[in-house]
């Protein structure tokens, strides 16, 4: 496509429910990152892939939190059993290769609000 | 751990005047830094890229130094308008998987 696109845009959803946030990069991309911007925290690292596997999954802020991705395209974002300090924008990135390299394209993000 | 400090965490300016955005790092190892802007509701948006050895890039009004040694960066932005008016953030690389440290931001808002 023509961005990176992630859905839904908004998410309100009840604390202890699960969610899945969806992410579509840029074809051909082959980086793919989620990121958390939430009040008072800024943007934090969530997780990393490269093709279907993740290198780096050391933002996960805990197990409740998972990822996967498949075909090398689309990525979703899983939390479960939701908690209110789970609600923030989480945004997925992609690059072409290699982000020192290439840099990254944002996607528009999804705004999770937990109640 | 890298830290990543924006400075000042909001500005207003009339319409034509010059901006100056810092932002500041703890660890000079990086293999690059990045300048984004986001509007409210909206992605990031990559505005400059500055890879470790650079000392500074410019598109358009734009102009990014780059001090490594030291731990700073500056964004210049040149007779600024009202559509400059978004939150700018400062990020720095810090691995080579491109793994962002981002900084707080600065919110601008350029009046008429």
């Amino acid at each position: 496509g023509a961005g990176v696109s992630q859905s839904p845009s908004n998410k309100v959803t009840e604390k202890g429910k699960d969610v899945e946030l969806r992410c579509d990069p840029i074809s051909g991309h082959t980086a793919l990152y989620w990121y958390r911007q939430s009040l008072g925290q800024g943007l934090e690292f969530l997780i990393y892939f490269q093709g279907n596997s993740a290198p780096d999954k050391s933002g996960l802020p805990s197990d409740r939190f998972s990822a996967e991705r498949t075909g090398g395209s689309v990525s979703t974002l899983t939390i479960q059993r939701t908690q209110q300090e789970d609600s923030a924008v989480y945004l997925c990135a992609s690059s072409f290769g290699r982000t020192v390299d290439y840099g990254y394209t944002f996607g528009s993000g999804t705004r999770l609000t937990v109640v | 751990k890298q830290e990543v400090t924006q400075i000042p965490a909001a500005l207003s300016v009339p319409e034509g005047e010059n901006l100056v955005l810092n932002c500041s790092f703890t660890d000079s190892a990086i293999y690059n830094l990045q300048w984004f802007r986001q509007d409210p509701g909206k992605g990031l948006t990559s505005l400059l890229l500055i890879q470790s050895s650079q000392r500074e890039q410019t598109s358009g009004r734009l102009n990014a130094s780059l001090d490594k040694s030291s731990g700073r960066s500056t964004l210049y932005i040149a007779a600024s308008q009202p559509g400059d008016s978004a939150t700018y953030l400062c990020a720095v690389t810090t691995d080579s998987w491109g793994k962002l440290q981002f900084g707080a931001g600065t919110q601008v808002v350029v009046t008429p």
